[in-house]
């Protein structure tokens, strides 16, 4: 099955400076590239996505970057504010089999200093 | 207005009962999911159903026994619980199974096993 690697698993940046998480996956068949920001005690909700037709996608200070080739995506947080303070987790979608399903990578915990 | 609920929230019950957790969904999707997520924040999928119908069970015990009774509901239920099940479990659903698409997550059902 899909295998989904995310790191690094915590990271603190001081406010106003810019954080990046990265993914790898393992079936160059996955087409669908999402990501999810889970607040303490809250549920896993989207922030962001990005299909294997397009490289980029940006929407305010958050941005997602994919390449294929490598098969690995990242998740790039500009200008960081306290709030963003949260658990991120990437995941990878298949098109086929048991591949239809989201894969989550492990998490990673940010702390934006203030 | 919500668009995934589970019941309920919290959970506390002793080894060995047996308890279920229902979900519901009014989004009109065809895919529903359930996810466990351990003490170390790791999402793993469960259970996979794409219109009433199990698609993909992963390789979780068969204490664990998913039904849905339509396309908008699906409901867990737990068999002799272990210590090892405390977790909180998530619902989720999507539009279609093989549509690249987000899931959207319910609350999450926090079930502690003393």
């Amino acid at each position: 099955g899909e295998n989904v690697e995310q790191h690094p698993s915590t990271l603190s940046v001081q406010e106003g400076d810019s954080a990046v998480i990265k993914c790898t996956y393992s079936d160059s068949a996955s087409n669908y590239f999402p990501w999810y920001k889970q607040e303490l005690g809250k549920r896993p909700q989207l922030i962001i996505d990005i299909r294997s037709n397009v490289g980029e996608k940006k929407d305010q200070r958050i941005a997602v970057t994919l390449n294929k080739t490598a098969k690995h995506f990242s998740l790039h947080i500009t200008e960081t504010q306290p709030e963003d303070s949260a658990v991120y987790f990437c995941a990878v979608k298949g098109s086929s089999g048991s591949a239809r399903q989201l894969t989550f990578g492990s998490g990673t915990q940010l702390t934006v200093l203030p | 207005d919500t668009a995934v609920s589970q019941t309920p929230k919290y959970l506390v019950t002793q080894m060995g009962n047996d308890k279920s957790i229902k979900c519901e969904q009014n989004l009109g999707h065809d895919t529903m999911y359930w996810y466990k997520q351990d003490s170390k924040k790791f999402l793993k999928i469960m259970f996979s159903y794409n219109n009433k119908e199990l698609i993909i069970n992963e390789t979780v015990p068969n204490r664990f026994s998913p039904k849905s009774p339509d396309k908008a509901h699906l409901n867990l239920h737990i068999n002799s619980l272990e210590l090892g099940d405390s977790a909180v479990y998530f619902c989720a659903s999507s539009p279609q199974l093989d549509r690249a698409t987000e899931a959207f997550f319910g609350q999450g059902t926090r079930l502690t096993v003393v």
